[in-house]
């Protein structure tokens, strides 16, 4: 069975320095790949996804990713993190040949300080 | 476009009680799901409806039971509710017919607890 695994149950980085929040996953195959971020009393907003082509992937709000298949990882950054980007930020990995079930990980909670 | 909404926003039930939480999308969107979020566990699928009169199983369906209204609305229920149900419940949409790749689109979530 897949899993995701996000070592980082809290980070704290100051408005303005650069982010990377580490993502593993476990599948046998290629897998699809998500970041979605939760901000405090909302529903989940898909930041980017991964599953063919260039191994870089850009997404809304300045984020980016990149999947590494040789570490089975999936890690997400961001140049200069902003105060409005303190949030909860979740990665998924869904299989293919099924449904569109995803199976989350624990997440990482991003406070920003000014 | 109200996207995905969910009512009611927050619960309070005792042990025993049962209850529906609503789940619609305006987007025409086939594929339909049920999360519940715990504190450092992420969330984990309950059940899921791959198109209008489908409905499954995911990794946490006990003590749940599902309803694939029309293809705009999905709800779950809780026949007897119990303290380990407390949690909060986020109900998704994606376009598809359940395919892997496919973005989910979140409500903004059931806040339940249960006593």
């Amino acid at each position: 069975a897949q899993s995701v695994t996000q070592p980082d149950i809290h980070i704290t980085v100051s408005e303005g320095a650069s982010l990377e929040l580490r993502c593993n996953y476990s599948y046998g195959a290629t897998p699809y790949l998500f970041w979605y971020v939760q901000s405090p009393g909302q529903g989940l907003q898909l930041l980017l996804k991964y599953f063919s082509g260039d191994t870089l992937v850009q997404g809304i709000k300045g984020f980016e990713a990149e999947f590494k298949r040789s570490q089975s990882s999936f890690n997400l950054r961001k140049p200069s993190v902003h105060w409005s980007d303190a949030a909860e930020y979740f990665c998924a990995v869904g299989r293919t040949g099924t449904a569109s079930k995803l199976t989350f990980g624990t997440g990482t909670r991003l406070q920003v300080t000014l | 476009n109200a996207g995905v909404t969910q009512t009611p926003k927050f619960q309070v039930l005792k042990t025993g009680q049962s209850m529906t939480l609503q789940c619609a999308q305006d987007m025409n969107h086939n594929s339909m799901y049920w999360y519940r979020q715990d504190p450092g566990m992420g969330l984990r699928l309950i059940y899921y409806s791959a198109s209008e009169g489908t409905t499954d199983k995911g990794e946490v369906p006990n003590g749940y039971n599902v309803s694939r209204l029309n293809k705009r609305e999905f709800s779950l229920r809780l026949e007897s509710a119990a303290p380990s149900q407390t949690s909060v419940y986020f109900c998704a949409s994606s376009p598809r017919r359940g395919l892997p790749g496919d973005t989910q689109y979140f409500g903004p979530g059931t806040r339940l607890t249960v006593l």
